[in-house]
């Protein structure tokens, strides 16, 4: 069965540090992994995602996403956090099938404070 | 949001009454999604479809029912049998789905429903 993981319901960081929202997955098979952000009473947003090949993807607003098979993680980074970044990002995955369904993660609240 | 529209942005339900929520898609997507968000829980997929005239339950389709009569709607309608409807509803479309085969491409989300039962 799939199933995402993100640990922390929220990440507290100081504007111009840098970020990590954390996300562990667990998939048959080799996955692909998404990440998304959602603005107060909004939809979600799609920031970057993992196919294959390179396992440092970079994605839209600064953002960034590692893949680390062996620990089964696709941690969130930026270098530089700004307050417009405070919003609740999720992580998903699916497996290699057009006929796999996707599973987000419970979202983590990620608020930068000036 | 662009490219996927819902409606109504904020609906009231009276107990025992059915309510239809809209999704429109302009993007010639052949799959389309409803889930539910609660606070805390995430995304919950109500209904699927990767093609016209063509869906299947996702993981709390109890209480809820959807038709895909034409590739750019998928109208979700909440009934009376949902007994705690209260929610914020996102419909989404992707590229994937039956035709394609594929399934590494993101997903479009709608602004979303926010369903409240007086």
């Amino acid at each position: 069965a799939q199933s995402v993981a993100q640990p922390e319901d929220q990440v507290n960081v100081a504007e111009g540090n840098p970020l990590t929202v954390k996300c562990t997955y667990s998939v048959s098979g080799n996955p692909y992994l998404f990440w998304y952000v959602q603005y107060p009473n909004r939809g979600l947003q799609f920031l970057l995602k993992y196919i294959t090949g390179d396992n440092l993807v970079k994605g839209s607003y600064g953002f960034e996403a590692e893949f680390n098979k062996s620990q089964t993680s696709f941690h969130l980074k930026k270098p530089s956090a700004l307050v417009s970044d405070s919003a609740l990002y999720f992580c998903a995955v699916r497996r290699h099938s057009s006929a796999s369904k996707i599973i987000f993660g419970s979202g983590t609240r990620l608020s930068i404070r000036p | 949001d662009g490219g996927i529209t819902q409606s109504p942005k904020y609906l009231f339900r009276k107990e025992g009454q059915n309510v239809t929520l809209s999704c429109e898609q302009n993007l010639n997507h052949d799959a389309m999604y409803w889930y539910r968000q609660d606070p805390g829980q995430g995304l919950r997929l109500i209904y699927y479809s990767q093609i016209v005239n063509d869906f299947q339950k996702g993981d709390i389709a109890e209480g809820y029912s959807v038709s895909r009569e034409k590739k750019e709607s998928f109208p979700l309608t909440v009934t009376s049998a949902q007994k705690n409807p209260t929610a914020f509803y996102l419909c989404a479309s992707s590229i994937d789905g039956a035709r394609s085969g594929t399934a590494y491409n993101e997903q479009f989300f709608g602004p979303g429903t926010r369903l409240t039962v007086l």
